[in-house]
């Protein structure tokens, strides 16, 4: 079966530390996105892209990056790692028409 | 203002009733709309999804959609406390078509 799959699931890293999430589906779906959650705010769209070599800001991208090499994968960089970042990290895909299936979630802390 | 709004809730509604869930949206291109359920510390799963004006049912979950008003709600009948989860409505399509708009969620708690 297709799936979502992100990792690591939970993360704790220091203040100021580069940190990488990774985010790989085998739907073969162009469309990917990141979103972080956290409480009183609901999903709030940080990256996403429409395919390879496309990659488009969100709402909070301030202090995120992303690439898109292939398909499968979209990893979300941390450049600096704040506390201001602590939060519970989602990836999703989809197809153009369809709706956006939801990997299990990254839970990050910043110590 | 934000795209797609909702009551945070928490909605409280004893087993077996109906649960009325509410959402608004503010771009009127919008094309597709999803309902998610996400349980404490899951991730969102696809509850239904509605493109017509008009009412779509799936067993005991009903989707409404009023393109004209920018309203769509989910009914869910005979509650269960299994139920009880946090409800996403996300809307799809307008000027930037590919991307999901979600409301904050509705806190649903079904009391035995």
């Amino acid at each position: 079966d297709a799936e979502i799959t992100q990792s690591p699931r939970h993360k704790i890293t220091e203040t100021g530390r580069q940190v990488t999430l990774a985010c790989h589906q085998t739907w073969n779906h162009n469309n990917m996105f990141w979103y972080r959650q956290d409480l009183g705010h609901g999903l709030r769209l940080i990256h996403y892209s429409y395919g390879v070599q496309d990659t488009n800001k969100g709402e909070v991208s301030d202090g995120y990056s992303v690439s898109r090499s292939n398909t499968e994968d979209l990893p979300l960089t941390l450049e600096s790692a704040a506390s201001s970042q602590t939060s519970v990290y989602f990836c999703a895909s989809s197809e153009p028409t369809g709706e956006a299936f939801f990997g299990q979630g990254t839970r990050l802390t910043v110590v | 203002q934000k795209e797609v709004e909702q009551n945070s809730g928490p909605l409280s509604v004893p087993e077996g009733a109906i649960a009325s869930l509410n959402c608004t949206y503010s771009d009127r291109g919008s094309q597709s709309f999803f309902w998610y359920r996400q349980y404490s510390g899951k991730s969102p799963e696809l509850i239904m999804f509605i493109y017509s004006n008009g009412d779509k049912e799936d067993g005991r979950f009903t989707a409404q959609l009023n393109k004209a008003s920018q309203y769509v709600s989910l009914l869910i009948r005979d509650s269960q406390p299994s139920d009880s989860a946090t409800y996403l409505c996300a809307v799809k399509g307008g000027y930037n078509f590919n991307k999901f708009y979600f409301g904050s969620g509705t806190k649903l708690n079904v009391k035995p």
